[in-house]
C-alpha cells in the first residue's frame, strides 16, 4: 500500500462509451502524474499536475482528458477510445517540490478498449 | 534529465547478491541517480536514491562512482519476489519535473 488509491483496478470500455480513472493521495503531496504503460513499453508521461494546475503535456490525444480538482484526487476522463489505448494506466504523487523526495505511485488502472 | 544505459536482463540465484549495474556518462551535477522497480503489472515501487554518497536502506544498496558517471544497485540477498524490472534513472527533482522511465533491467531470480 503506497497510499495512492487508483479505481478501477479493471476497466473493459467500447469505443463509444466514456468513463473516468480516479486517482486519491493523502500523503499531502501536491503534485500529481498519470502514466501509461502499454505491453513491453516503458512507461510514458501524460500529464503532470503541480498545485493542481497542469504544467506538463506530452501530446496526448484529445480522447484523454485530466482532471485534477485538488491536491488530492486526480481524474482521467476518457471518451471514444481506440483499442490501442487498451494499456495499464498508472497515477501517482509526490512533493512537486524541489525538495529532495520520492515519487508513490498506484496499482493502476488495466483498461482493455474493445 | 540525464540520459540512463542498463542491461535488458538479468539473472541471480536465490540468496545471493543482485548487483545491477548503470551508466550515466551525462548526468549532471545536480541530478540524482534514483532506483525504482516495477513488479509485474503493478505501480513502480521507490527503491533508493544518492547524488554523490553510496546509501543504503533496508532494500537495497547504491553504489555510486567517484566522477558519478555509473552507479550499481545492490541487492544483498536476493528472493524470488526480487523478480522485477528495475530502472535506473538520473532526476532533477524540482517543481513539475517528473521521472522519464527507459526500459530497465528485467532481473529474474532463480531458485
Amino acid at each position: 500500500e503506497t497510499g495512492v488509491t487508483q479505481t478501477p483496478r479493471h476497466l473493459v470500455m467500447g469505443m463509444t462509451n466514456k468513463k473516468s480513472l480516479k486517482c486519491e493521495q493523502h500523503l499531502g503531496h501536491n503534485a500529481m502524474y498519470w502514466y501509461k504503460q502499454s505491453a513491453k513499453k516503458p512507461l510514458e508521461l501524460m500529464f503532470v499536475y503541480s498545485l493542481e494546475e497542469r504544467v506538463e503535456n506530452n501530446s496526448v490525444p484529445s480522447r484523454f482528458s485530466p482532471e485534477c480538482p485538488n491536491s488530492s484526487h486526480l481524474f482521467l476522463h476518457l471518451h471514444t477510445l481506440q483499442p490501442e489505448d487498451s494499456a495499464l494506466y498508472l497515477c501517482a504523487s509526490s512533493q512537486g517540490t524541489e525538495r529532495n523526495t520520492e515519487a508513490f505511485f498506484g496499482q493502476g488502472t488495466r483498461l482493455t478498449v474493445v | 534529465d540525464a540520459k540512463t544505459t542498463q542491461p535488458p536482463s538479468m539473472d541471480c540465484a536465490e540468496g545471493r547478491a543482485a548487483n545491477l549495474p548503470c551508466n550515466h556518462s551525462t548526468i549532471s551535477g545536480n541530478e540524482y541517480v534514483y532506483w525504482y522497480r516495477q513488479i509485474h503489472s503493478q505501480g513502480p515501487q521507490y527503491i533508493i536514491h544518492g547524488l554523490k554518497n553510496n546509501e543504503t536502506n533496508e532494500m537495497a544498496s547504491l553504489i555510486i562512482t567517484e566522477d558519478r558517471k555509473s552507479s550499481t544497485l545492490i541487492l544483498p540477498h536476493a528472493t524470488l519476489r526480487d523478480t522485477a524490472v528495475y530502472y535506473c534513472i538520473a532526476f532533477l527533482p524540482r517543481a513539475g519535473n517528473m521521472l522519464t522511465f527507459g526500459g530497465g533491467t528485467r532481473l529474474m531470480v532463480k531458485p
